[in-house]
């Protein structure tokens, strides 16, 4: 499988805790997108790197939330002090950012977050 | 008011229909515009990539983008049960994609 690959397909975490997610990009694809979606709406921006670099993150985005992706292959996204408000979808997304920009990007299937 | 605008349906028409769904944008910026299908409790799947203004046909589906209203479509020809899920719009400039809150179709036999 050569798609975006997310991990786990579910989460079940009581409120306080913290929680972590990885996302595994397409192979050559240098950019890396976070994404969170709740029920009827569409995906909303939270971050995004290009290899290494975070170039940006969202302003609604809480300092509870950190994401990384060393190396530029993996990403990881935590959420600190789990809120019942976090529940949600959360996608990664990836692209390949050239001189001719082409964003196409390839969503993995998600993590589901329920926070109790 | 969101920089990407989609009605959210539900949308509901009988097999074979032609579907018409649509979305406007605030942001002069945006040079890209998708169209992604997600099923429920699935990612996002990229249907249609459209750079410049006029149609681009791929089998049944058609986008459409006028840049002079801002405003976006996709067309489904004779659509099938199969085509029964939630439709997103998308923009973006050069890095991060705007997407509206998606219709939800609902093609029954």
């Amino acid at each position: 499988d050569t798609g975006v690959s997310q991990d786990p397909r579910h989460k079940i975490t009581k409120r306080g805790q913290n929680v972590t997610f990885r996302c595994d990009p397409i192979s050559e694809h240098n950019r890396l997108y976070w994404y969170r979606q709740t029920l009827g709406q569409g995906p909303e921006f939270l971050t995004y790197f290009q290899n290494e670099a975070q170039l940006e993150k969202s302003r609604l985005l809480s300092d509870r939330f950190s994401a990384e992706r060393p190396k530029g292959s993996f990403s990881t996204l935590e959420i600190q002090r789990t809120e019942q408000g976090d529940s949600a979808m959360y996608l990664c997304a990836s692209s390949f950012s050239g001189s001719s920009t082409n964003e196409k990007l390839f969503f993995g299937s998600g993590t589901q977050l329920s926070v109790l | 008011q969101k920089e990407v605008e989609q009605d959210p349906g539900p949308l509901s028409v009988p097999e074979g229909a032609i579907v018409s769904l649509n979305c406007t944008y605030s942001n002069s910026a945006f040079q890209y515009f998708m169209w992604y299908r997600q099923y429920s409790r699935k990612g996002p799947e990229l249907l249609m990539y459209t750079y410049s203004s006029g149609n681009k046909e791929d089998g049944r589906f058609t986008a459409q983008v006028d840049k002079s209203s801002k405003y976006i479509s996709l067309f489904i020809r004779d659509s099938q049960p199969s085509d029964s899920a939630t439709y997103l719009c998308a923009a973006a400039n050069t890095d991060k994609l705007i997407f509206g809150t998606g219709t939800r179709l609902q093609v029954f036999p």
